[in-house]
């Protein structure tokens, strides 16, 4: 059981460059999310997948597309990356049984773009 | 390693002391609290958890306490050690989760 696992853990971009980080899951959860991390700024919701089919936006969606390939994936994709797209990228998936919201993390994608 | 938390506010231990580390959430509506503890180019990882229904629980060398009053959230760490050395931030889910910006905890030998 791996849990979440996410690919690349590092990336370099030139800006205008496009890419897809890839996350999967193997916990058989429903929901899926994709978070960004900043110094000093906390942990903040790009996209999620509340169940296999749906996506919504979250609190900063712009430059960002995603898609939730099947139960276990949920990739988000950059098309023409910029500067301020630098930042460390989580994926997460959630088990609400009992209608707690733990949301469990992959190990992160640190993302540089020039 | 990465440059998570540069500017988050510092709590410095002895190792062996207990640590307390503290959070303030926003929402009086929020049911459902949850701690983290991210280690330097790691993602976050679940420690504890708690309901509103409840004002204390404890794991394993660790204690979350819930103060409902005054919105104040908090976790104890028993005899702390090196591997103790971390982010910890809290969580709050109502209808949504909503994260703190965290705490790096550093401990002294």
């Amino acid at each position: 059981n791996a849990g979440v696992t996410q690919t690349p853990k590092f990336q370099v971009l030139k800006t205008g460059q496009s890419m897809t980080l890839q996350c999967a899951q193997d916990m058989n959860h429903n929901s899926m999310y994709w978070y960004r991390q900043d110094p000093g700024m906390g942990l903040r919701l790009i996209y999620y997948s509340a169940s296999e089919g749906t996506t919504d936006k979250g609190e900063v969606p712009n430059g960002y597309n995603v898609s939730r390939l099947n139960k276990r994936e949920f990739s988000l994709r950059l098309e023409s990356a910029a500067p301020s797209q630098t930042s460390v990228y989580f994926c997460a998936s959630t088990d609400k049984t009992g209608g707690a919201d733990t949301q469990y993390f992959g190990p992160g994608t640190r993302l540089t773009v020039l | 390693g990465e440059s998570v938390g540069l500017h988050l506010p510092t709590l410095s231990v002895q190792e062996g002391d207990n640590s307390i580390i503290n959070c303030a959430y926003s929402n009086s509506a929020s049911d459902y609290f949850i701690w983290y503890k991210q280690e330097s180019g790691k993602g976050p990882q679940f420690i504890i958890d708690i309901r509103s229904n409840m004002d204390k629980r404890q794991g394993q060398r660790v204690t979350v306490l819930l103060n409902k009053t005054v919105k104040h959230l908090s976790l104890q760490i028993a005899a702390t050690q090196p591997g103790d050395s971390a982010v910890y931030f809290c969580a709050e889910t109502h209808d949504k989760i909503i994260f703190g910006k965290g705490t790096r905890l550093h401990i002294l030998p």
